[in-house]
């Protein structure tokens, strides 16, 4: 079993749009949440941390259910640049990467 | 400021020569990650070093593969007679300080084994 699964999508959806992501992770003892933005043929950039209570930036919102160990990325309001694949890690002592899940906004 | 560099950005070698990639971190980040990831795929951990120590190279897929980083700040992953199931982008990483802190990515080696 991976440590971290995504969905990997394709989620296409039009301009505007909310769309969400969830992403489950096997280690209980996981202690930090990120969620990874990657361009095609690009690096992966930090999108955000994902804290316990939940946080908020700008359009972008994650959750942390360590109940159910998952975490959640929502984007509101989804603009054509937000097209990417969205990458979910999960840390303890090393990092471990989900496969991602791709993202299509079209106009 | 710099980010993370990595070099050479694209290498293309013969089965069986030896390679040596090469990664710049942010200056002042003390941990340093080598990442390997195939098509499609996310990024997959190879080595980890806290300043020069190799704190985990667990994710090393054979002893074909060598990471140092011998004053903490430049690191090489050096791959020996390398196969075509090496063929993969390698990513670098570092974070300023933990293990569990966000880290930084460079551009990548794209390495074709041909």
């Amino acid at each position: 079993r991976k440590e971290v699964e995504q969905d990997p999508g394709p989620f296409n959806v039009p301009e505007g749009a909310t769309v969400a992501f969830n992403c489950t992770y096997s280690n209980s003892a996981s202690q930090s949440f990120f969620w990874y933005r990657q361009d095609c043929r690009k690096e992966p950039k930090l999108l955000m941390s994902v804290y316990s209570s939940g946080n908020e930036d700008g359009r972008f919102t994650a959750q942390l259910n360590r109940a159910s160990q998952y975490i959640s990325l929502l984007i509101r309001d989804s603009k054509l640049s937000d097209s990417a694949t969205y990458l979910c890690v999960v840390g303890f002592n090393k990092f471990y990467f989900g496969s991602g899940t791709k993202l299509n906004v079209k106009p | 400021g710099a980010g993370v560099s990595q070099s050479p950005r694209y290498k293309v070698a013969k089965r069986g020569q030896d390679v040596a990639l090469r990664c710049d971190p942010i200056s002042g980040h003390v941990s340093l990650f080598w990442y390997q990831q195939a098509l499609g795929q996310g990024p997959e951990f190879l080595t980890y070093f806290q300043n020069e120590a190799q704190l985990d190279k667990s994710g090393l897929p054979s002893d074909r593969f060598f990471a140092e980083r011998p004053e903490g700040s430049v690191s090489t992953l050096k791959i020996q007679r390398t196969q075509q199931e090496d063929s993969a982008v390698y990513l670098c990483a570092s974070s300023l300080e933990r293990a569990n802190q966000p880290q930084h990515f460079g551009d990548g080696t794209r390495l074709s084994i041909l």
